[in-house]
């Protein structure tokens, strides 16, 4: 366990259906992420949250929709995707300020996402 | 724009050292990390440098030279259970949760 938890594990989908994934934090962080990981690529992140404000990515589609009720708690709503979002949606918190503890992600297992 | 450069794959003995490079390209430098990540599991951070030289943790060094943007992280010893995907990342800017950049990733297999 790393203090990062993420479920749904595995989540299969068809395109028109509406479903979210859920990530919470037990380690105090202030900052929480939402990366997505596919096959030969580098993590693309998706969603930053910090001290519970969103910092904008306007490379995502609007089809993926995040929520930070609280510190502890990510969610990403999705909404009619396409077979290419089928990939590994991973969560991190961290503890944003100038010190080391910027630099350390601290990572979920992440949610298999397959979209048929 | 950000860009990193790793081997995508590795392969080493059981017991040997292997040495895993990263070069980068971004528009500012506030560190270099490094995550290990097994099948099905979560990255896990492994190091951290903002100065250069050689940070050593147990069987796990990296290195940094700010001058050539690169770096390395070396596993001596190495035992099977260190076959996993290896990440750098580049911070670019001091502040800032959306300044963290990741490589592809490097592949190591361990065999026997």
């Amino acid at each position: 366990e790393t203090g990062v938890t993420q479920t749904p594990r595995h989540l299969v989908m068809g395109m028109t259906n509406k479903k979210s994934l859920k990530c919470e934090q037990h380690l105090g962080h202030n900052a929480m992420y939402w990366y997505k990981q596919s096959a030969k690529k580098p993590l693309e992140l998706m969603f930053v949250y910090s001290l519970e404000e969103r910092v904008e990515n306007n490379s995502v589609p609007s089809r993926f929709s995040p929520e930070c009720p609280n510190s502890s708690h990510l969610f990403l709503h999705l909404h009619t995707l396409q077979p290419e979002d089928s990939a590994l949606y991973l969560c991190a918190s961290s503890q944003e300020g100038r010190g080391l503890g910027a630099n350390v992600l601290t990572f979920g297992a992440g949610s298999r996402l397959t979209v048929l | 724009g950000q860009s990193l450069e790793q081997p995508s794959e590795v392969t080493a003995v059981e017991g040997a050292i292997v040495q895993i490079n990263c070069t980068y390209q971004t528009s500012g430098f506030y560190g270099l990390s490094w995550y290990q990540q097994h099948d099905g599991g979560a990255p896990t951070f492994l190091s951290y440098n903002a100065l250069d030289g050689l940070e050593e943790t147990g069987r796990f060094s990296s290195f940094l030279s700010r001058s050539d943007s690169y770096g390395y992280l070396l596993l001596q010893e190495l035992q099977m259970k260190d076959s996993a995907s290896y990440f750098c990342a580049v911070r670019s800017d001091q502040t800032g949760a959306n300044n963290l950049f990741f490589g592809t990733g490097t592949r190591l297999t361990v065999i026997p």
